[in-house]
């Protein structure tokens, strides 16, 4: 099952411009990341934001937490049209026995027009 | 450094047979993790190898079964194969051994197994 819904599921800007998604989860987590897919490849890792953090900042990309509402949002500013990809959110609840285990919500398929 | 390298890339079988996939992860790191990708059912996880122990596993029959080698590769096999099984299966290795509260499991993928199930 998965942990988060993201929302936009589509979305569509022109280059230069700014595009946030956003993405809620359901139980309590240590961390949450985001990732970018590229036309079905393997996942690529953005940012890692811990549950005790409220923003964070990485180039051309800004994450925001909010553990009281369950919600992260992401935002790529100036975009670029090599930015087209779909971005995930992904939760990380293990705080007993370890592991990774990773839940991904359901994405956002973001297309940077030029 | 090479990334996590998965075999094969495609592959294409028919319902009741069964398969398995490689995935060779970046060295040093100690854990590999499957992902299962569907249009409909989106990432799902399925099992997570450390030091050759499965550590966790995700909600899916028996039919899907794992295991990990003395140097970190792991391979994963699916029997009896239905058309549902049809998607893009990722692997992903990761570092930090996932130690839940102190530890970041940051992971790498590979570029993944497209099984198409006829």
């Amino acid at each position: 099952s998965q942990q988060g819904e993201e929302d936009p599921q589509a979305l569509s800007i022109q280059e230069g411009e700014n595009a946030t998604m956003n993405c809620s989860y359901k139980t309590s987590i240590n961390n949450l990341q985001w990732y970018r897919q590229n036309s079905g490849r393997g996942l690529v890792h953005l940012i890692l934001i811990r549950s005790n953090e409220r923003e964070k900042h990485s180039g051309r990309l800004r994450v925001t937490l909010d553990t009281s509402k369950k919600s992260s949002s992401l935002l790529i500013t100036a975009s670029r049209a090599a930015d087209t990809a779909s971005y995930f959110c992904a939760t990380d609840a293990s705080f007993t026995g370890g592991g990774n285990k990773l839940t991904f919500g359901t994405g956002t398929q973001l297309k940077v027009e030029l | 450094k090479a990334g996590v390298t998965q075999t094969p890339r495609y592959l294409i079988k028919t319902r009741g047979q069964q398969v398995t996939l490689s995935c060779s992860p970046i060295s040093g790191h100690r854990s590999v993790s499957w992902y299962q990708q569907t249009p409909g059912q989106g990432l799902q996880f399925l099992f997570e190898y450390f030091s050759e122990t499965q550590r966790n596993k995700g909600n899916f029959p028996g039919r899907f079964s794992g295991r990990q080698f003395s140097n970190s590769r792991s391979e994963m096999n699916v029997s009896t194969l239905e058309l549902g099984d049809s998607a893009l299966y990722l692997c992903a290795s990761s570092f930090t051994p996932g130690t839940g509260g102190t530890g970041a499991n940051v992971l790498t993928f590979g570029a993944g197994s497209r099984l198409t199930v006829l």
